[in-house]
């Protein structure tokens, strides 16, 4: 599976927009980006996964360039509740070996008021 | 559907003991998982299964294991309770491997002393 690297923490304010790059340039070409977050005390939500371009859902966005090395997830406006762990996640698009699905340490997204 | 249920939320253990942590789905998904996260640290996969009667390792299996007997349910099993064992365990499961989203439970916080 793909290594991902992706900024340990972040701190912003509400109401801004707030971008989390990740690397992952060892992609393949049958893999997918995944983004999952997590709050305090709770089990990790899928929030939204991409192949190339842009996708957008109710609650974030997701830009990959066109050589895939890279990934962005947008998260527009933020509020305190969102502050939480984002995890980036390249998966392969079929089943495989699962042995080594690693969520790393993600990144700590703190939100102030 | 009740999703992803893991029983129970909270166990202190004594160094030695033994116990099983019960998780359930009622999603009808093949996959299922068991993670383990220490404070501040990411997900490792403990086993993981691809349908009933099919199990396997993933990146820390020792002092585990595990049995699916059914779709529905994924046990884990700790035997002689280690204080390397204290950790948040998750259970998941998806409908297939590789980037198809998972669904966690709630976890289970688990002390041994």
């Amino acid at each position: 599976l793909a290594k991902t690297t992706q900024p340990i923490s972040m701190d912003s304010y509400e109401g801004q927009e707030v971008n989390i790059t990740c690397s992952h340039n060892n992609i393949a070409t049958n893999d997918y980006i995944t983004w999952y977050q997590q709050f305090p005390s709770q089990g990790p939500r899928f929030i939204i996964q991409g192949y190339k371009t842009k996708v957008t859902n109710e609650v974030a966005s997701l830009f990959i360039p066109a050589d895939r090395k890279s990934s962005t997830l947008s998260l527009p406006r933020v509020s305190l509740s969102d502050t939480a762990v984002y995890y980036c996640l390249v998966l392969p698009n079929y089943g495989g070996s699962q042995g080594n699905l690693i969520f790393g340490k993600g990144t700590k997204l703190s939100v102030k008021p | 559907n009740a999703g992803v249920t893991q029983t129970p939320k909270f166990r202190i253990l004594k160094i030695g003991q033994s116990m099983t942590l019960q998780c359930a789905q009622d999603m009808n998904h093949n996959y299922m998982y068991w993670y383990r996260q220490d404070p501040g640290m990411g997900l490792k996969l403990i086993y993981y299964s691809v349908g009933a009667g099919i199990t396997d390792k993933g990146e820390v299996p020792n002092g585990y294991n595990v049995s699916r007997s059914t779709t529905e349910d994924f046990p884990l099993r700790l035997e002689l309770a280690a204080p390397s064992q204290t950790s948040v365990y998750f259970c998941a499961s998806s409908q297939q491997g590789g980037s198809y989203e998972q669904y966690f439970g709630p976890g289970t916080r688990l002390t041994v002393t």
